[in-house]
Order: structure tokens, then C-alpha cells, then sequence
């Protein structure tokens, strides 16, 4: 079936260290979502690309989109304390949304 | 936050046990998606209901069932209930079926079968 893989599992960062986390698809999307997921909490809707080698910045995120529509990024600059939890992309097959395995981001003060 | 709401919050069960998790979409969204995540894992789609009919189910069995009412509310129903059905469910509402949609997410009902 399709699958979502994300890595990498874990990042612990030091704050105003950088983050990236890569999403692969096994198939092509039709577009990917990301979530944010703090620790007890639910997911929360941050961006949404749909095409190619689209690239979205909100403030010190920064969100692509692969050329093949299988693979994306997101990366933050200078994380800060605020940016714990666990970052889910989301691609769109056909009607379904699948969930990556997320990668959990712990930052340090 | 989201205006979708989940009841209840928490539950344990035994395994055999068959369980409703309730589910009440943001006002104006007509589709409701549902999730089961486990601990440390992502959430795997279970189906998505769309003016009161499934329109798209993931890779769960059949014991997992569910309606949406037409005030677009939902239930997930869980017959003969396992141990790895210990999760968070989570339900998401969204104005469309449309690719384009975002979800919003419930606070989800953590259940614990044992």
C-alpha cells in the first residue's frame, strides 16, 4: 500500500540551531500537507503544497515541494523553544490522506 | 480551537468488548475523516464519510465500522476489540472531499483495551 516514511525519527536540537525533517512517498501526490503535533495534543494544520518544486516560507519555516511530487522538506531556522513536538507531513492520494511516521523534535534551551 | 469535538476523552475496555467513539464536526464541514494513532506513531487513515456515505476507507477490518448522521456528526464503532486497538482515535472534519481541503482535528478519545 502507500506509504509515507519520515526522517529522521527523532532530531534533538540545541535553541537557534537549525531543523530539517525530509517526507518521501512512495507514489506520486497529489499535494502534501504538515502538521504540528505537540506532546498530548492533536494535529494542526501548518501548510499546504500542490505543485512541483513549490517552495512556502512561514517566518522561520520553510516548506518544499519535489519536482516528482513524492518527496518534500521542511526546515527551521533558528528553532526556539516553542517549536517542540512532532512534525507530520500528509500526502493526498486520490481521496485519502496518508500520515508520514512523523519526526519528533525536542529543542534544548 | 478547531470546533470539532470528541466524546469521551478516555476510555478502557477489555478485549471482546465493543466500543462507539462520538465525533462532532466544525460547523459548515459536510466530510469527517478518522484516524487511530498509537503511541509514537503517525495517524493511520480508517475512512472518511462524506454527506452520510464512505467514500474512502484505509487498510483496517471490517469490525471497524461507522456513520455519519446528517447533521454531519460521526461514529466509529469498534467491534471485538484487540489489544493493539489501544490508541488515540482521532476524528477531522473539512468542508470537502476536494483535494485541497485541510483537516481539523478533535482533541481525540484515548482508549485502552486490555
Amino acid at each position: 500500500g502507500q506509504q509515507v516514511m519520515q526522517i529522521p525519527q527523532y532530531q534533538h536540537v540545541q535553541e537557534g540551531e537549525d531543523f530539517t525533517t525530509y517526507c518521501n512517498s512512495s507514489t506520486t501526490l497529489s499535494n502534501i500537507q504538515w502538521y504540528k503535533q505537540r506532546p498530548g495534543g492533536h494535529p494542526v494544520f501548518l501548510i499546504q503544497l500542490v505543485k512541483s518544486g513549490e517552495v512556502k516560507k512561514q517566518k522561520r519555516l520553510t516548506f518544499q515541494f519535489g519536482e516528482a511530487k513524492k518527496n518534500s522538506s521542511l526546515h527551521i531556522t533558528a528553532t526556539q523553544t516553542t517549536d517542540v513536538g512532532t512534525y507530520f507531513c500528509a500526502g493526498r492520494v486520490t481521496d485519502k490522506l496518508i500520515f508520514g511516521t512523523g519526526t519528533r523534535l525536542q529543542v534544548f534551551p | 480551537e478547531t470546533g470539532v469535538t470528541q466524546s469521551p476523552t478516555h476510555l478502557i475496555k477489555t478485549r471482546g468488548q465493543q466500543v462507539t467513539l462520538r465525533c462532532s464536526s466544525q460547523s459548515g464541514h459536510n466530510t469527517v475523516s478518522w484516524y487511530q494513532q498509537a503511541l509514537g506513531q503517525g495517524p493511520q487513515f480508517i475512512f472518511q464519510y462524506y454527506r452520510e456515505e464512505e467514500n474512502g476507507r484505509g487498510n483496517f477490518p471490517p469490525r471497524f465500522s461507522g456513520l455519519q448522521f446528517p447533521n454531519y456528526s460521526s461514529e466509529l464503532n469498534v467491534n471485538a476489540l484487540e489489544l493493539d486497538d489501544s490508541a488515540l482515535y482521532l476524528c477531522a472534519s473539512s468542508p470537502g472531499t476536494g483535494r485541497d481541503w485541510e483537516l481539523f482535528f478533535g482533541e481525540g478519545s484515548r482508549l485502552t483495551v486490555l
